[in-house]
């Protein structure tokens, strides 16, 4: 069973196209990064949101942190090529012995593709 | 800023080889965490370490694997007599710490046992 539900798992569209990926859980996270990235490199952060109900923008890019801190969302606005890659969510546990932010849980990540 | 930097970037071994990964944390970055991307699988937790402390390793294979952070220098993680199931990509993340939200990898070393 994963812990962090990443959907969709694939994504094709055009050039222009939005486009929304949801990261969806049980546990409540007292943190949660989104991250891309490209074959045979790491993940580069894109952001981190902390607090129930955060909304981050990223030029065309927005996060949002669910209010009871369980769910994420990232939406793409007018897609581009440049956009394609991998893309993960992955977020920090609460718990009752505190939070140690760099102990991740990842999703299994969307592979996003953007034809021109 | 030079962000986490990890050593070799590729490494081969034979089969009961040793495989030494290094990773140096982002200045001024004092928590370091390891990772393994198996193929075709997401990225998982192995260990949590502070300067000359390991703090979680409950992602850790309990043989043949080990992690240190020392004093001074790079932390480490070491592979005894790896096996094909241990190729993989190995990533190293730092934070600045516990309370602080955010973790940044390095490029990872891609490990491959022949």
């Amino acid at each position: 069973t994963q812990l962090l539900e990443q959907s969709p798992q694939f994504l094709s569209i055009q050039e222009g196209e939005n486009l929304t990926v949801y990261c969806n859980s049980s546990s409540v996270f007292s943190s949660l990064q989104w991250y891309r990235q490209e074959p045979g490199e790491g993940p580069v952060l894109l952001v981190t949101v902390v607090t129930g109900g955060e909304v981050k923008k990223l030029k065309r890019l927005t996060f949002q942190f669910g209010d009871a801190r369980k769910d994420s969302s990232l939406h793409i606005t007018a897609a581009q090529p440049g956009d394609t890659g991998l893309y993960l969510c992955a977020g920090a546990l609460e718990n009752a012995g505190g939070t140690s932010y760099g102990k991740l849980t990842f999703g299994q990540g969307t592979i996003l593709t953007v034809h021109p | 800023n030079a962000g986490v930097m990890q050593n070799p970037r590729h490494l081969v071994r034979r089969r009961g080889q040793e495989a030494r990964l290094r990773c140096s944390p982002m200045k001024g970055h004092s928590h370091v965490y390891w990772y393994r991307q198996l193929p075709e699988e997401g990225l998982k937790f192995m260990v949590y370490l502070q300067k000359e402390n390991i703090i979680d390793e409950s992602g850790m294979p309990k043989e043949r694997f080990s992690a240190e952070f020392p004093k001074e220098g790079p932390s480490i993680l070491r592979i005894q007599q790896v096996v094909r199931g241990d190729s993989a990509a190995y990533f190293c993340a730092s934070s600045r710490g516990q309370g602080l939200p955010g973790a940044f990898f390095g490029q990872g070393t891609r490990l491959t046992v022949v």
